[in-house]
């Protein structure tokens, strides 16, 4: 079945720094949608960024992701970090058109500090 | 903004006790889901639903039941809980894949 791979459970950083979180998926589906969600402490998951096509950056709130079908990646970066960063980052997959639920990765969490 | 209420926020019970966890969408969002929140685990799918009378199993369906009885309402159940069902529980809409997933603020369940 559909699944989602992020490698990082901790990324901690300096304000300032860049940051990027890796994720990869696997789903037997030609066109996944491919999601970032972030979760603030004490808050519900919402959406950061979402991408359908292949090669393509999307950006949002300063953060940007290409989705490449090649290297079934999806990494989500930021060229500064900001101590507002600090958050749970899920990647989530969708990987069937006519209406699979997003499958989300384990999770990373940012601790950006001064 | 997509508005996804939860009920209770809080819930504690004992172990082989009977739970109903209470989800309402008011956006006449077709998709509603379940999931459940652990360290180590992250965001892992219960059970969802494209419609009023529809379910489809998620990932980790074990130890749960549940139903969707109108477009609006979508409840998950525990008849046997047990320890390893402690766990932040959310409910989730939306308008179909693809498109953005509106999360309520959960449901703490601890069972002792």
């Amino acid at each position: 079945g559909d699944s989602v791979t992020q490698t990082e459970g901790l990324v901690t950083l300096t304000e300032g720094l860049p940051v990027m979180l890796n994720c990869t998926y696997q789903t037997i589906y030609s066109n996944p949608f491919l999601f970032w969600y972030v979760q603030h402490l004490n808050e519900s998951p919402r959406l950061l960024l979402k991408s359908f096509t292949d090669n393509k950056r999307t950006e949002h709130q300063g953060f940007h992701a290409t989705l490449h079908k090649s290297s079934s990646s999806f990494h989500l970066q930021k060229s500064s970090a900001q101590l507002s960063d600090s958050a749970l980052y899920y990647c989530a997959l969708s990987g069937y058109q006519g209406g699979r639920a997003l499958i989300f990765g384990t999770g990373t969490t940012v601790s950006v500090s001064p | 903004e997509a508005a996804v209420t939860q009920s209770p926020r809080n819930k504690v019970t004992v172990t082989g006790g009977n739970v109903t966890l209470s989800c309402r969408q008011t956006n006449s969002h077709n998709y509603m889901y379940w999931y459940r929140q652990d360290t180590g685990h992250g965001l892992r799918l219960i059970h969802y639903s494209y419609g009023a009378g529809n379910l489809q199993i998620g990932d980790v369906p074990d130890g749960y039941k549940a139903t969707r009885t109108t477009q609006e309402d979508f409840f998950l159940l525990l008849e046997l809980a047990s320890p390893s069902q402690t766990s932040l529980y959310f409910c989730a809409s939306s308008e179909g894949t693809g498109k953005e997933v509106f999360f309520g603020k959960g449901t703490r369940l601890t069972v002792v």
